[in-house]
């Protein structure tokens, strides 16, 4: 079974303050990982995926397979950054895609 | 393009009514997913189609039944609604392989009274 945990609800922080989504998943294989990201009034879309390595709005995660962890992070958050973030987790067939609780970033002013 | 569109976006039932949120995909894609996001529980998948038709059971799919209906389709039914299933659906679809994006429908809001 594929598992992942997302253990805030919430993060609120201030803009310019450093941000750290963590993640955590329970796969038995070599699992794919993403961050898919939900802005108000808008669609669930994809933020970035492990595999890539890349950075995203100023957005990284690494991936550590020792902690099976995925932690999203960002050195300085801006407002615009306000939104509900999921990570995900596809295993090794490509057909299933499993999503965490999310964690609602808010960034204050 | 249009992506993945669902229908309807808004619907109200009573407890005992039957219905069927429709989803349909226009870029090729063999995955298809249905997933229901409640407050606190994130992304539950409901049940998903790797190909045209197939269909498996994700992690909630008591009270549901799908239909792989063609590449393109992928509906979602409640026979008998319950207040437990109000919630908002989403569909979903993806290339079937690792690494791939998956893609969103705008969501139905559903409320069973």
């Amino acid at each position: 079974a594929q598992r992942v945990t997302q253990p805030e609800k919430l993060l609120s922080v201030f803009k310019g303050a450093p941000v750290e989504l963590k993640c955590n998943y329970s796969y038995s294989g070599s699992p794919e990982l993403f961050w898919y990201v939900q802005y108000s009034r808008q669609r669930l879309q994809l933020l970035l995926r492990h595999i890539s390595r890349e950075s995203i709005k100023g957005f990284t995660a690494d991936l550590n397979k020792g902690e099976t962890s995925f932690h999203l992070k960002k050195p300085f958050a801006q407002e615009e950054d306000s939104a509900m973030y999921y990570c995900a987790l596809m295993g090794n067939a490509g057909n299933m895609l499993t999503f965490g609780g999310g964690t609602r970033l808010m960034v204050k002013p | 393009n249009a992506g993945v569109t669902q229908t309807p976006k808004f619907q109200v039932l009573k407890t005992g009514q039957s219905m069927t949120l429709q989803c349909a995909q226009d870029m090729n894609h063999n995955s298809m997913y249905w997933y229901r996001q409640d407050p606190g529980m994130g992304l539950r998948l409901i049940y998903y189609s790797a190909s045209e038709g197939t269909t498996d059971k994700g992690e909630v799919p008591n009270g549901y039944n799908v239909s792989r209906l063609n590449k393109r389709e992928f509906s979602l039914r409640l026979e008998s609604a319950a207040p437990s299933q109000t919630s908002v659906y989403f569909c979903a679809s993806s290339l079937t392989r690792q690494n791939t994006e998956a893609f969103f429908g705008q969501g139905t809001r559903l409320t069973v009274v």
